[in-house]
C-alpha cells in the first residue's frame, strides 16, 4: 500500500512565523502536491512537483513556497504566517501515468494565532 | 475556464441507491477520477474512468460520458458508513505526466436510518 505521511496532524503557529509542513511518500512516486482544504472551497492546489527540484505554481501559490530536494520528499512553507492560512493542508503523491490516482496523507490541521 | 460543477449536499435512506452528478468543462480530458472522504479525513481513491461507459467495483459504480462532459458515482446497497464526501476530479489537457488534477467542491452524503 502506499504510504503518504505528513509530519504533523495538528499545529499551532502565531502569526508571522516561518512554517515548515513536511510530507514523504514512500513509493517512488514521481508526482507530489500540496493542497489546502476549506469548507465551501474544497481542495484548492497551492503547488506541485513532478521531479526533483522541479516545482509549478497551483491555482493559490501566494504567501507559500516549496522544496522538494528528495524524491520521497516535498515541503510546503509558510514564509510569514498569516491568520488566513489557518486551513486543513493535504499533501498527495501519484506516478506519472494518466490512470494513477493521486494518494493523500493523513493531512495537518494548521491554526495560525 | 476549467470548471467541475457537483451537487452540494444529498440525502439517501440506508440500503437505497443514490446517484451523485459530476458535470465538468475542461481544457482537454485525461481521464476522471472519484475520492471519498470522511469527515477529518484524508480523501481515498474510489474510481477511474477514461472512456465512455460503465465501470462497477462492488457496490459502487462509475458512469463517464465525455462528449457530455458528464459523469455520476452510483451508490448501491447504500450503508451508514457511506455517509461522506464524494469528490470528483479530473485530469484536463496538459496535464500528462504531472498528474495534476481538478477537483469539484465535492457532495456531502448524508445516510439516514
Amino acid at each position: 500500500d502506499v504510504k503518504v505521511t505528513q509530519s504533523s496532524r495538528y499545529l499551532v503557529k502565531r502569526t508571522g512565523e516561518k512554517v515548515f509542513l513536511e510530507c514523504v511518500q514512500d513509493m517512488d512516486h514521481e508526482n507530489m502536491f500540496w493542497y489546502r482544504q476549506d469548507p465551501g472551497l474544497g481542495l484548492r492546489l497551492i503547488y506541485f512537483s513532478y521531479d526533483v527540484k522541479m516545482k509549478e505554481k497551483g491555482d493559490i501559490p501566494e504567501g507559500y513556497s516549496v522544496s522538494r530536494e528528495k524524491k520521497e520528499r516535498f515541503s510546503l512553507i509558510l514564509e510569514s504566517a498569516s491568520t488566513n492560512q489557518t486551513s486543513m493542508y493535504l499533501c498527495a503523491s501519484s506516478q506519472w501515468e494518466n490512470n494513477q490516482p493521486q494518494h493523500f496523507g493523513d493531512g495537518t490541521r494548521l491554526s495560525i494565532l | 475556464g476549467q470548471n467541475i460543477d457537483q451537487p452540494t449536499e444529498m440525502t439517501a435512506t440506508e440500503g437505497a441507491i443514490v446517484q451523485i452528478n459530476c458535470t465538468y468543462q475542461t481544457s482537454g480530458f485525461n481521464g476522471l477520477f472519484w475520492y471519498q472522504q470522511h469527515a477529518g479525513e484524508a480523501p481515498t481513491f474510489l474510481s477511474y474512468n477514461v472512456l465512455d461507459g460503465l465501470e462497477e467495483k462492488g457496490r459502487f459504480s462509475s458512469f463517464l460520458s465525455r462528449s457530455k462532459g458528464y459523469s455520476y458515482l452510483l451508490l448501491k446497497e447504500l450503508q451508514m458508513k457511506d455517509s461522506a464526501s464524494y469528490l470528483c476530479a479530473v485530469r484536463g489537457h496538459g496535464s500528462s505526466n504531472t498528474g495534476k488534477l481538478i477537483f469539484g467542491q465535492g457532495t456531502t452524503l448524508q445516510v439516514k436510518p
